[in-house]
């Protein structure tokens, strides 16, 4: 079993509709999660960034954790086509001030049609 | 502009003839890794380096070699490269002090190898 686990999808929806894209994870040590974005033929982009439970809201994006269940999730309001793109999450046991602990999930490719 | 540069962006080759895959950062850094991007299997560390002449194995890096001699480039080497190693590369870098070393990761474009 893989320490993050994320549905592949692809996601397809209607534009204007809420996404939740989520990840669940096995490894309690993990303190900080994130969300990268990558569009087609690109190399991912930071998105979003939490740290242990609760929300963090930026615009149309929300971060959910709960560290009790082991499950993030990752809200798109009002969802536009420029959002279609794969979406992956990444988490961390520590603030270790670099990448070399993220363990990312495999990604969910979103469509939002017009 | 801040970036990551990765070069080729595109490769095709054969097995056994060796290659590398050059990826520079004008961030002034002192983290860089290299990461293969295959479907179903996310993206999974080949190596990483903390800093000039500090280089690591990551999870896969059996066929691969790195040197990290300036703290802006990170090659990577394929001394003998395989058809298990046709993938999407990518290199990655990230501060580690101040008040930005929150561990954001910054990606460069890609290099899509193939290996005949």
């Amino acid at each position: 079993q893989k320490e993050v686990e994320q549905d592949p999808g692809p996601l397809s929806v209607p534009e204007g509709a809420i996404v939740s894209l989520n990840c669940t994870y096995s490894n309690s040590a993990f303190q900080y999660f994130m969300w990268y974005r990558q569009y087609s033929r690109k190399g991912p982009e930071l998105l979003m960034y939490t740290y242990s439970s609760g929300n963090k809201e930026d615009g149309r994006f929300t971060a959910q954790v709960d560290k009790s269940s082991k499950y993030i999730s990752l809200f798109i309001r009002d969802s536009q086509p420029s959002d279609s793109a794969t979406y992956l999450c990444a988490m961390s046991p520590m603030n270790n001030n670099a990448g070399n602990m993220l363990t990312f999930g495999g990604g969910t490719r979103l469509m939002v049609k017009p | 502009e801040a970036q990551v540069t990765q070069n080729p962006r595109y490769l095709i080759t054969v097995t056994g003839k060796k290659l590398t895959v050059t990826c520079s950062q004008n961030m002034n850094h002192e983290y860089m890794s290299w990461y293969r991007q295959d479907p179903g299997l996310g993206l999974r560390q080949i190596y990483y380096s903390m800093n000039v002449e500090v280089t690591d194995k990551g999870d896969v890096p059996e066929g691969y070699k790195v040197s990290r001699k300036e703290k802006r480039n990170f090659p990577l080497i394929l001394e003998s490269p395989s058809p298990n190693q046709t993938s999407l590369y990518f290199c990655a870098s990230s501060s580690t002090s101040g008040r930005r070393a929150n561990g954001e990761l910054f990606f460069g474009e890609g290099s899509r190898l193939t290996v005949l």
